[in-house]
């Protein structure tokens, strides 16, 4: 596998269900993004992660949680979510903050 | 914070040459990124300028006046494949535009 791979590719839940999402990376990245991607809006800044940390949180509900257990590693857990939180989910990677951004293909999810 | 401008929508003819514009405001510039989105895939690097002046890769140049905090991406030789959104993205962060639909026609 290269590159960043995200699972799965297509998700529906309901709004009491709990739900993760994974992202992985297999370029030696020190760097890892959750974006969210809605209809005719920006791709939105959710979470960065520096080395394993967490190094920013754009005013994201705490229905969405990340987690980043290493470097290559990144997960999107999610529950109680909303109808509005469907949208495309995308996970990024990069060498370091300032440089650009790999994406993965992304998770379509569906709140029902 | 940031504020990145480009039109939503253009419509080119397949053959011609487009140019997609983006203008911002950003409290801390290291460079400015142009990315392809074809619908429902992720998007894809296109180009990446920090100093003033044209990048050309093949069919895609990408420009950039920082004074006046602007850019454009030029599509050359234009095909039907280039049908997607072109998004813009710059600060520290890493914040994108809304990006441009492009639609190419016959």
């Amino acid at each position: 596998e290269t590159g960043v791979t995200q699972t799965p590719r297509h998700l529906v839940m309901g709004m009491t269900n709990k739900k993760s999402l994974k992202c992985e990376q297999h370029l030696g990245h020190n760097a890892m993004y959750w974006y969210k991607q809605s209809a005719k809006k920006p791709l939105e800044l959710m979470f960065v992660y520096s080395l394993e940390e967490r190094v920013e949180n754009n005013s994201v509900p705490s229905r969405f949680s990340p987690e980043c257990p290493n470097s290559s590693h990144l997960f999107l857990h999610l529950h109680t979510l909303q109808p509005e939180d469907s949208a495309l989910y995308l996970c990024a990677s990069s060498q370091d903050r300032a440089e650009g951004r790999t994406f993965g293909s992304g998770t379509r999810l569906t709140v029902v | 914070g940031q504020n990145i401008d480009q039109p939503t929508e253009m419509t080119a003819t397949e053959g011609a040459i487009v140019q997609i514009n983006c203008t911002y405001q950003t409290s801390g510039f290291n460079g400015l990124f142009w990315y392809q989105q074809h619908a429902g895939e992720a998007p894809t690097f296109l180009s990446y300028n920090v100093l003033d002046g044209l990048e050309e890769k093949g069919r895609f140049s990408s420009f950039l006046s920082r004074s006046k905090g602007y850019s454009y991406l030029l599509l050359k030789e234009l095909q039907m494949k280039d049908s997607a959104s072109y998004l813009c993205a710059v600060g520290n962060m890493l914040t994108f535009g809304g990006g441009t639909r492009l639609m190419v026609k016959p």
